[in-house]
C-alpha cells in the first residue's frame, strides 16, 4: 500500500538553529517526491521536485534530498517567516494521484 | 496573476443542501484535481480530471461529483451535504508531462 510518513508531526527552533525534517514512504515505484510549503489559512506553495535517490535541490535556506525510501528536507539557520506547515508527497508510478503526508509544523522562534 | 482562483473562499451549508465549489485556472494546465484537507489527515483526492472531457474517482469520492467541460474550469459538486463533508477543499493544476501540481487558495466548507 503506498504510504507517507512525516516527523516529527511538529517542530520548534531557534532562530539559525538548524535541522531536518522528514518523509518516510512506501510506493511499489516512485516517479516523484514532492515537497510543499503550507501556510495557515492558504494554498500549498510547491518548493521542489525529487525524482532520483541521489537528487538534491536548494532553494535559499532549504535543501531537499532523496534516497530509495525517504527524503528530508534540511533547513539552514532557520528565520521566523520559515514558519510553517511542510508537506511531502509522492506520486507513484502508473497511478493518477498524489500521497501526501499528514505534514510537518514548524515554528522559528526570534 | 497566473493561478488558480476558488470560489467561495468559505461557505456555511445546512445539511441536505446542493452545492458547487467553483475551481478556475489560466495556466492552460491539463490536469486538475480536488482535494479535501482534514486535521490528522492530510491531503486527499477527491476527484481527477486529466483533460477536459474525461474525469476520474480519487481515493475519497463519495458523495462528491465533477466535471470538466473545458480547459479551464473544474466545478465540484456536493449534491446533499452531510456534516462529514466539513472540510477545506484545495483545487490544483499540473501540466501534461510535468507532474508538479499548483493548488488554489482553498474553500472553507462547514456543512450544519
Amino acid at each position: 500500500e503506498d504510504q507517507v510518513t512525516q516527523s516529527p508531526e511538529a517542530l520548534r527552533l531557534q532562530e539559525g538553529e538548524s535541522s531536518s525534517l522528514n518523509c518516510s514512504y512506501t510506493v511499489s515505484g516512485l516517479r516523484g517526491l514532492f515537497w510543499y510549503r503550507q501556510d495557515p489559512g492558504k494554498g500549498p506553495e510547491f518548493l521542489f521536485t525529487l525524482y532520483s535517490a541521489g537528487e538534491e535541490k536548494e532553494k535559499e535556506r532549504l535543501k531537499a534530498t532523496l534516497t530509495k525510501k525517504e527524503s528530508f528536507l534540511h533547513i539552514t539557520a532557520p528565520k521566523p517567516e520559515d514558519s510553517a506547515t511542510y508537506l511531502c508527497a509522492v506520486h507513484p508510478k502508473g497511478r493518477n494521484q498524489f500521497y501526501f503526508g499528514t505534514g510537518t509544523s514548524l515554528t522559528v522562534i526570534p | 496573476i497566473a493561478g488558480i482562483t476558488q470560489a467561495p473562499t468559505s461557505q456555511i451549508l445546512a445539511a441536505g443542501r446542493r452545492m458547487t465549489l467553483r475551481c478556475t485556472q489560466d495556466m492552460r494546465h491539463n490536469a486538475m484535481y480536488w482535494y479535501r484537507q482534514d486535521l490528522g489527515l492530510g491531503l486527499r483526492l477527491i476527484h481527477y480530471s486529466n483533460t477536459a472531457g474525461t474525469t476520474g474517482k480519487g481515493e475519497v469520492p463519495d458523495g462528491y461529483s465533477v466535471s470538466r467541460a473545458n480547459t479551464d474550469d473544474f466545478p465540484l459538486t456536493l449534491a446533499s451535504a452531510v456534516p462529514s463533508q466539513t472540510s477545506v477543499y484545495f483545487c490544483a493544476s499540473s501540466d501534461s508531462g510535468r507532474d508538479t501540481q499548483y493548488f488554489g487558495p482553498g474553500t472553507r466548507l462547514t456543512v450544519l
